[in-house]
């Protein structure tokens, strides 16, 4: 059964922090993505990686960083939180070529106070 | 950027009842694909459409695209409650074979 994992399933992290959040997945997909899901907004991407220590810039990435040192797994990164990060993040994994799906993991509710 | 647009953004029926959702997008694409949401969790893939395609069932699920207005149908039958969720369509654009690009979901509610 695929699957794609998270660290947390929620987190509260206080302004100006350093906040990892990890995303592994089991099927040595190439692609990986990170999202964020804000009432209203939709899923909104990121950053995105299509190979080990490759990544893109989505739609909105300022603020965030990324990494992606091993296949499985890939970091997002948000180097001083701030309050409107407040957010679900959303990772997810797919293999390569045009018509595969996207396997999502279960999402981090992240609170910033 | 967004590019698919569901409607209607909510739809509450009665259990046995058809729900239907619509998805607009705007550029070309390779393919349409439709996932549903349940609260507070990840989405999951329910159905892809290749854009040379123009219906596709699965099960109580079928679809339909229509490349010349640059649209899509989801038709789930027979509803029951289990199918409360919210629903995204995300187009997967020519010559882009990365990305997906997302609407921003129609909330269903079957009630029992």
């Amino acid at each position: 059964d695929v699957k794609v994992t998270q660290s947390s399933r929620y987190l509260v992290k206080r302004t100006g922090e350093k906040v990892f959040l990890e995303c592994v997945q089991d099927m040595d997909h190439e692609n990986m993505f990170w999202y964020r899901q804000d009432p209203g907004l939709g899923l909104r991407l990121i950053y995105f990686s299509y190979d080990v220590k490759m990544k893109e810039k989505g739609d909105i990435p300022e603020g965030y960083s990324v990494s992606r040192e091993k296949k499985e797994r890939f970091s997002l990164i948000l180097e001083s939180a701030s309050t409107n990060q407040t957010s679900m993040y959303l990772c997810a994994s797919r293999a390569g070529g045009p018509s595969y799906e996207q396997y999502f993991g279960p999402g981090t509710r992240l609170t910033v106070t | 950027s967004q590019q698919g647009e569901e409607d209607p953004q909510a739809l509450s029926i009665q259990e046995g009842e058809n729900a239907t959702m619509n998805c607009s997008y705007k550029t070309s694409i390779n393919n349409l694909q439709w996932y549903r949401q349940n609260s507070g969790r990840g989405l999951v893939h329910l159905i892809l459409i290749r854009s040379n395609e123009r219906e596709k069932h699965s099960g109580r699920l079928r679809v339909t695209l229509d490349t010349s207005k640059k649209s899509s149908s989801l038709l789930i039958t027979a509803s029951r409650a289990a199918d409360t969720a919210s629903y995204f369509c995300a187009t997967d654009g020519a010559g882009n074979n990365r990305k997906l690009i997302w609407g921003l979901g129609t909330s269903l509610a079957v009630n029992p």
